[in-house]
């Protein structure tokens, strides 16, 4: 059973416009909660976290947003660089335990 | 610092031989996992190693899987026999404890 859901396959976005990516998760218990970019051929690296006590996290251009009532959590990256194009893996983990991922959300920014 | 070492990059094998995968961890890293990755889906993990004890293996396909965490360091994982649907890439990552997981590039295998 997916407890993590990126329903989103893929995003194409223009250079220099917001990237907003998506993550629903059903698990309550999780409390611990990153994205992931992935390149081909390369393994996932890791981008940016928050916890649970938190509701938004950011670092340069990129921005988690939390929001537990509604098990939902958002990564905004602002602006879009051809050099984010990647795809984008959203992680829980409830503490001490390993990581659930969703399928990925494929980002393409185009010039 | 040195990254998550995994070898081999790539492996293809016939159906019903075996095969298996090593990870050397990011040093000081407590915990180690193993994940599958079958195409167009996101990391499953197989196992989680804390120091060489098990935490959860719970979705290892234990038949055909195992796992091994020597003195708490390097890894292996090995698939006998191997079926069609064991193809996918194999990651290993680590963790200090609490830590986020820092991920090899992993081992593509392709089962014929």
């Amino acid at each position: 059973d997916q407890q993590v859901k990126q329903n989103s396959p893929s995003l194409s976005v223009q250079e220099g416009r917001i990237s907003i990516l998506n993550c629903d998760y059903t698990n309550s218990m999780f409390d611990y909660f990153l994205w992931y970019k992935k390149y081909p051929a390369e393994g996932p690296t890791f981008l940016i976290s928050i916890s649970s006590i938190k509701d938004k996290n950011e670092d340069g251009r990129f921005t988690v947003f939390l929001n537990k009532s509604a098990k939902h959590l958002s990564l905004h990256i602002v602006p879009s660089q051809p050099g984010d194009s990647a795809v984008y893996f959203c992680a829980a983990s409830e503490a001490g335990y390993a990581l659930n991922f969703g399928k990925g959300t494929s980002l393409l920014v185009t010039p | 610092e040195a990254g998550v070492a995994q070898s081999p990059r790539y492996k293809i094998i016939e159906k019903r031989q075996s095969v298996a995968f090593w990870c050397n961890p990011i040093s000081g890293h407590a915990t180690l996992y193993w994940y599958q990755q079958i195409l167009g889906q996101g990391p499953k993990l197989l196992i989680q190693f804390q120091n060489n004890g098990v935490v959860d293996d719970s979705q290892l396909p234990k038949d055909r899987f195992s796992a091994e965490r020597l003195k708490g360091v390097d890894s292996t994982l090995k698939i006998q026999p191997a079926k069609l649907e064991d193809s996918a890439v194999y990651l290993c990552a680590s963790s200090s404890i609490g830590g986020e997981a820092f991920f090899g590039q992993g081992t593509r295998l392709t089962v014929v």
